[in-house]
């Protein structure tokens, strides 16, 4: 059973460009949740997402930055017009239910110069 | 969610019982103690997890006090693999799923 998978695992933009980061969840997990860790941070929840519904965005910023679960395929978390201050890593995990253990994948390590 | 409480660093020599404390002292009674751990810039890997009974499984053992505000992570037999940031996470299940990181222990196995 193959774990979370997140891509890319590196991604460079340019200032102003667009990020798209992907997540693929653990085989039967419905639930999706983002966190961002910055250079020489914690790490901080962004969004909670399960099949085509937003839960809890509590944590995402107000502009720029959204995300979607759709019916089929992968999760996405989009940045528009990334600024240096996007640099961060990017994890997502995933879970059966919203009880219990969230299982993390890789990350993608966002860079913009 | 309660806070938690945890040393910054701390050094275990390897082959030797990590012990890795978390104050938690404002925890409700429905609210779980999670464990994760981070090894070098990689994913959170979960650990363990409980409410008030200890736990063990093949990674760590759970110690929680009985009284339920502080818990005690044992790595029985740390290697230098073992090396890495440890959180501990307080959480009611089912109320929203998110994990709230500390800044947690960093445990240096040294040879």
């Amino acid at each position: 059973n193959a774990g979370v998978m997140q891509n890319p695992r590196h991604l460079v933009r340019r200032r102003g460009q667009e990020a798209r980061l992907r997540c693929s969840p653990m085989k039967g997990h419905s639930h999706v949740y983002w966190y961002r860790q910055l250079p020489e941070e914690g790490l901080k929840f962004m969004v909670y997402l399960q099949k085509e519904n937003i839960i809890d965005e509590s944590g995402m910023p107000k502009e720029r930055f959204s995300a979607e679960f759709p019916k089929e395929g992968p999760s996405i978390l989009r940045i528009q017009q990334v600024v240096r201050g996007d640099s961060a890593a990017y994890f997502c995990a995933s879970s059966q239910s919203g009880l219990g253990e969230q299982f993390f994948g890789p990350g993608t390590r966002l860079t913009v110069l | 969610d309660a806070k938690t409480t945890q040393p910054p660093s701390m050094d275990c020599a390897e082959g030797r019982a990590a012990n890795l404390p978390c104050n938690h002292s404002t925890i409700s009674g429905n609210e779980y103690v999670y464990w994760y751990r981070q090894i070098h810039s990689q994913g959170p890997q979960y650990i363990i997890h409980g409410l008030k009974n200890n736990e063990t499984n093949e990674m760590a053992s759970l110690i929680i006090t009985e009284d339920r505000k502080s818990s005690t992570l044992i790595l029985p037999h740390a290697t230098l693999r073992d090396t890495a940031v440890y959180y501990c996470i307080v959480r009611v299940d089912g109320a929203g799923g998110k994990l709230i990181f500390g800044q947690g222990t960093e445990l240096s196995v040294k040879p």
